[in-house]
């Protein structure tokens, strides 16, 4: 059982759509980061949110931390094909400084 | 290096043989992380090394798996008598101690693949 649940696990849009990715989960965490990985790398890291109710914008992409730190959400406006890839959350619960959970990913596709 | 170096990116071995698969992390940081990924899986967390205290090994999912960091550098992940569900892409991370804002630097991964 994951202790970070995303969704959708897949998503197909055109080119120019908006989407959203959410990340779930019945623990708080004092910090949670979201990465994108593409094939045959590693993931890279987008965004680190710590404050719940926090926003954060990156170009095109909006990021949501949830008021109870519990949950997040990313949002991408007027995707491109250069958004695609896998996007995975991470949380760090305080207990666990250092150690971070991850989620099983949501795969996003953005054809032309 | 300017990033986290893994090494070999691809490995077939024949199942009950022994594997070391190798991290070369960035200089500096004092934190090694190795997690492993499954097809639809998201990344499983192994064991994390951090400056001189004891490693946390509470992700080491059998006594057949073990891992060193040696000079608190490069870091070493080696597989007793591996098993096809040992399959997998095993990543390695390194951080310094601002990880909790900074995030981990992932390497490209080695893709086990059992036999």
């Amino acid at each position: 059982t994951q202790l970070l649940e995303q969704s959708p696990q897949f998503l197909s849009i055109q080119e120019g759509e908006n989407l959203t990715v959410y990340c779930n989960s019945s623990s708080v965490f004092s910090s949670l980061q979201w990465y994108r990985q593409e094939p045959g790398e590693g993931p890279v890291l987008l965004v680190t949110v710590v404050t719940g109710g926090e926003v954060k914008k990156l170009k095109r992409l909006t990021f949501q931390f949830g008021d109870a730190r519990k949950d997040s959400s990313l949002h991408i406006t007027a995707a491109q094909p250069g958004d695609t890839g896998l996007y995975l959350c991470a949380g760090e619960k305080a207990d666990s400084w250092g150690k971070l959970q991850f989620g099983a990913g949501t795969q996003v596709v953005v054809t032309p | 290096g300017a990033g986290v170096s893994q090494s070999p990116s691809n490995k077939v071995t024949e199942k009950g043989k022994d594997v070391e698969l190798r991290c070369d992390p960035i200089s500096g940081h004092t934190a090694l992380y190795w997690y492993r990924q499954s097809l639809g899986q998201g990344l499983e967390f192994l064991i994390y090394f951090q400056g001189n205290s004891a490693p946390d090994k509470s992700g080491l999912p059998s006594d057949r798996f073990s891992a060193e960091r040696t000079g608190g550098s490069v870091s070493t992940l080696t597989i007793q008598r591996t098993q096809q569900e040992d399959s997998a892409v095993y990543l390695c991370a390194s951080s310094d101690w601002t990880a909790n804002l900074e995030g981990y630097t992932f390497g490209s991964g080695t893709r086990l693949t059992v036999v």
